[in-house]
């Protein structure tokens, strides 16, 4: 990808579980963006966290974020079904927008 | 939020054609952009859409093979160039809006090249 990678590629879990997933970047950023993407859907926003915050919530997710790393970690507690998907970071690098290469979300019913 | 579409939604074509894809907003918005997702893929950015002056493209991707248009600022088209099967992806327009940080996209032109 032109940013960075996300671990793991994929990853399934039973239902009420919870999931990780991570990123890694490589520049200066001024924000990180995580999207949700079903399959053959477009892309849905769910949470931005800025280059000066560390932890970030809402509703079952929780982001960090850790600059000196140059890193991040999606977390979403109490799967459902419904949250298999593809999920990417996306960073801003300063009016440049790249993503990450996705993790792929499996969650058993 | 912004809204954003696209025009064709999806499209088939033979090698050697051009395509040009549309993309509406409905606010005005300071930044564009064109990414490809290949199937199975993440988003690659392809470049920046300028309003009133050429677009700012990524490494790999040059004007002759993907001309960008932007003539204000909430309409822009791509043109994918003497395509080939290697351009069968889906182009996605984004755009940034809010405080200028939250990144929207619009759902996205299937293209399939024979």
């Amino acid at each position: 990808s032109q940013q960075g990678e996300e671990d793991p590629q994929a990853l399934s879990i039973q239902e009420g579980e919870n999931a990780t997933m991570n990123c890694s970047y490589k520049t200066s950023i001024n924000n990180l963006q995580w999207y949700r993407q079903n399959s053959g859907r477009g892309l849905v926003h769910l949470i931005l966290i800025r280059s000066n915050e560390r932890e970030k919530h809402s509703g079952r997710l929780r982001v960090t974020l850790d600059t000196s790393k140059k890193s991040s970690s999606l977390l979403i507690t109490a799967s459902r079904a419904a949250d298999t998907a593809s999920y990417f970071c996306a960073t801003d690098a300063f009016n440049k927008f790249y993503f990450g290469s996705g993790t792929k979300l499996n969650v058993k019913p | 939020s912004a809204v954003i579409s696209q025009k064709p939604s999806r499209d088939i074509c033979q090698r050697g054609t051009s395509l040009t894809i549309q993309c509406q907003v409905d606010s005005q918005v300071t930044m564009m952009f064109w990414y490809r997702q290949q199937p199975g893929q993440s988003l690659t950015l392809i470049a920046t859409a300028n309003q009133g002056s050429e677009a700012t493209y990524e490494s790999g991707f040059v004007i002759d093979k993907f001309p960008i248009s932007r003539p204000n600022l909430t309409f822009s088209t791509l043109t994918v160039s003497n395509m080939s099967p290697e351009d069968s992806s889906i182009y996605l327009c984004s755009v940034v809006g809010g405080l200028q940080e939250t990144q929207y996209f619009g759902p996205g032109t299937r293209l399939l090249v024979l």
